[in-house]
């Protein structure tokens, strides 16, 4: 089942607002990652997070490792219209090879 | 590199067809993976690949087989299609088993009827 709790499914935001969404679980996850998916598309790696406490940017998205190593977070700043899509957090729990995904955030900006 | 490649975009089946998903990768990594993506549940794993010849089954294994002849090539077939393997299907690759960077082809569409 899933083991990933991600939240929110969905935002509506107003261009140029910060988002926030994050994931948490029950488990130890030995990495996090977090992905973009465009519509018709395959998702696109953002961000890999491989130590706990971990802090890490890539332009206007900053992502975290939980100090519990049981959640992460993503956030971005100032959005622009082609930040919409889905973003999906994922990690590979402690112990086991497969990477679990959650159940996504829709993002959608109103110009 | 042209990546992770998958055909065909998109297929319509009727129910008991079998047919093969095609999933390649040139960039000589050992770990490939399938997934199905479906409204409100992400991605979940149906099986993966830690190298030639190894296969195993991820959370969502049964109506589908998979084969690892090649490093290159993960095909995912389906026996016997059932409507509830409607869905959108993606093949994945990553040079090392669960740490490094999952490399996601364009997905195949499938509707069964």
């Amino acid at each position: 089942g899933q083991q990933l709790n991600q939240s929110p499914q969905s935002m509506f935001i107003q261009e140029g607002e910060d988002v926030s969404m994050n994931c948490t679980s029950s488990s130890i996850f030995n990495t996090w990652l977090w992905y973009k998916q465009d519509p018709g598309e395959g998702p696109v790696l953002l961000i890999a997070l491989y130590k706990a406490g971990e802090l890490t940017s890539n332009g206007r998205l900053t992502a975290q490792f939980g100090i519990t190593r049981k959640d992460s977070f993503l956030n971005i700043s100032a959005s622009i219209p082609s930040d919409v899509g889905i973003y999906f957090c994922a990690g590979t729990i402690q112990g086991a090879q497969k990477l679990v995904f959650g159940q996504g955030t829709r993002l959608t900006i109103n110009p | 590199n042209a990546g992770v490649t998958q055909t065909p975009k998109f297929q319509v089946l009727k129910t008991g067809q079998s047919m093969t998903l095609q999933c390649a990768q040139d960039m000589n990594h050992e770990y490939m993976s399938w997934y199905r993506q479906d409204p409100g549940m992400g991605l979940r794993l149906i099986h993966y690949s830690v190298g030639a010849g190894i296969t195993d089954q991820g959370e969502v294994p049964n109506g589908y087989n998979v084969s690892r002849s090649t490093t290159e090539d993960f095909p995912l077939r389906l026996l016997s299609a059932a409507p509830s393997q409607t869905s959108v299907y993606f093949c994945a690759s990553t040079p090392t088993s669960g740490r490094e960077t999952q490399y996601f082809g364009p997905g195949t569409r499938l509707l069964v009827l």
